[in-house]
């Protein structure tokens, strides 16, 4: 099987742009989607991107997905950060039995 | 509006056994697997497994053994159930619905269900 790689922390000041990585160890990441969930302390994960770059309706299009072959990795960039963005941020795909498989997490600061 | 409503924390002592509730609303509770996954305190998500309503359930390969997943459509309810339970079981449990396309990831998430196991 696989495992998404993400950075533990970012850190970025508001209104700027931070850019998260999530690199598939085994396998293409672009063999199945991959979702973004947004968690908040004390909340419930919610879905920012799912099949690679598509934003949820009530998503701002601040929320960009991305997917890059040469790295194989997926990118969720957020841009003109406020307070409200920060965060942890999951990356999600699934594997060969259709199981799901997260990333450890990004805890975005800003 | 697509409501999934989990029941209230529970504290078990090591060996026992829970089963949470998921209470759905909304929509078509056939139409989508729901899944079950849970967070260690301070960690990340971890993913145990699917129920799809209308078969049965399929289990991450960690739980095997110890979870079930069942689904009553008659009262569009799934239900997440951990025997043998441990100390390293304490985590919000959440159940999550599907997105119609199975692919497009998890769409809709419970409030979250806190177990403590404790001695």
């Amino acid at each position: 099987n696989f495992m998404l790689t993400q950075p533990h922390s970012v850190s970025e000041s508001p209104g700027k742009t931070v850019i998260i990585s999530c690199t598939r160890s085994n396998g293409s990441i672009a063999s199945t989607f991959v979702q973004w969930y947004q968690q908040r302390p004390g909340s419930s994960p919610t879905i920012v991107i799912f099949e690679g770059n598509q934003r949820p309706s009530g998503v701002p299009a601040r929320f960009s997905g991305s997917i890059d072959r040469s790295s194989n990795s997926a990118s969720l960039t957020i841009s003109g950060l406020t307070t409200e963005d920060e965060a942890d941020y999951y990356c999600q795909s699934y594997d060969t039995n259709n199981d799901v498989v997260f990333g450890g997490g990004t805890k975005l600061t800003v | 509006q697509v409501h999934l409503v989990q029941s209230a924390a529970e504290v078990k002592r090591p060996g026992a056994s829970m089963k949470i509730s998921c209470k759905t609303s909304g929509y078509t509770f056939t139409d989508h697997h729901v899944h079950w996954v849970r967070q260690a305190p301070g960690q990340g998500l971890e993913w145990m497994g699917r129920i799809n309503p209308n078969a049965g359930g399929t289990y991450a390969q960690k739980f095997e053994g110890r979870v079930t997943m069942t689904g009553d459509t008659s009262i569009t309810t799934a239900y997440l159930e951990l025997t043998g339970l441990r100390f390293d079981d304490t985590a919000v449990y959440y159940c999550a619905r599907a997105a119609r396309y199975y692919y497009s990831g998890i769409d809709y998430w419970g409030q979250g269900t806190t177990v403590t196991v404790s001695s």
